[in-house]
């Protein structure tokens, strides 16, 4: 069955530094998120990604994150200089259509010491 | 705005039982709803969706949830509990202008006593 990787599934990383999330959605899907879960939080919305370009963001999004298809196949996210307050689990999601079901890979969890 | 509101924060039912877990949503055409499953340290798992037509929907692992449109729920059931059903619900709607992001609930917590 398809399925969304992301790796690396932990990273720990100094704050200041920028970090790089990969992930490889489902091969024929056209549409890219990308999700974090703070702690004990609920799952929110950062960015989605459609015909290479952004098409939606949220307000978490800033001048910090950056996303990129960079070939056929990987999707990533990029925080240029990381907080405490980065720390977090990113779930990257794919789907084969707007508004249709999204699916998540297993999450890389964020430590930003 | 958009919003998923799941009233309670965390259930615990006995193995066996029938469950509910309540999702209201706030939105202002016609939604396209989800529920989806996180087990501890994992990913999320789509139960099931709803996108139009028969307003009882079926899901994997024995989930159903139905649409009330009058009352803007899409509550999620179980009429049977098992211990492996132990997990964080979210509930979440689509917003289908905005390039197809999932706005979610806060979740609900479900544990099950033996």
């Amino acid at each position: 069955e398809p399925e969304v990787t992301q790796t690396p599934s932990h990273q720990v990383t100094q704050m200041g530094q920028e970090v790089i999330l990969r992930c490889v959605p489902i091969s024929n899907h056209l549409y890219f998120y990308w999700y974090r879960q703070i702690l004990g939080q609920k799952v929110e919305f950062l960015v989605s990604f459609y015909n290479n370009e952004i098409s939606e963001k949220s307000e978490i999004f800033d001048d910090q994150f950056s996303v990129e298809r960079p070939d056929g196949s990987n999707f990533t996210l990029k925080i240029r200089s990381t907080k405490l307050e980065d720390s977090a689990m990113y779930f990257c999601a794919s789907s084969g259509r707007q508004g249709s079901e999204a699916f998540f890979g297993q999450g890389t969890r964020l430590t930003v010491v | 705005a958009q919003s998923v509101t799941q009233p309670d924060i965390h259930i615990t039912v006995s193995e066996g039982a029938s469950l509910e877990l309540r999702c209201n949503y706030s939105y202002g055409a016609t939604p396209y709803l989800f529920w989806y499953v996180q087990s501890p340290g994992q990913g999320l798992q789509l139960l099931l969706k709803y996108f139009s037509g028969d307003t009882l929907v079926q899901g994997i692992k024995g989930f159903e949830a139905e649409f009330k449109r009058s009352q803007s729920s899409f509550n999620l059931r179980k009429p049977s509990v098992h211990w492996s059903d132990a997990a964080e619900y979210f509930c979440a709607v689509a917003v289908y202008n905005q390039g197809g992001k999932l706005i979610f609930g806060q979740g609900t917590e479900l544990s099950v006593k033996p």
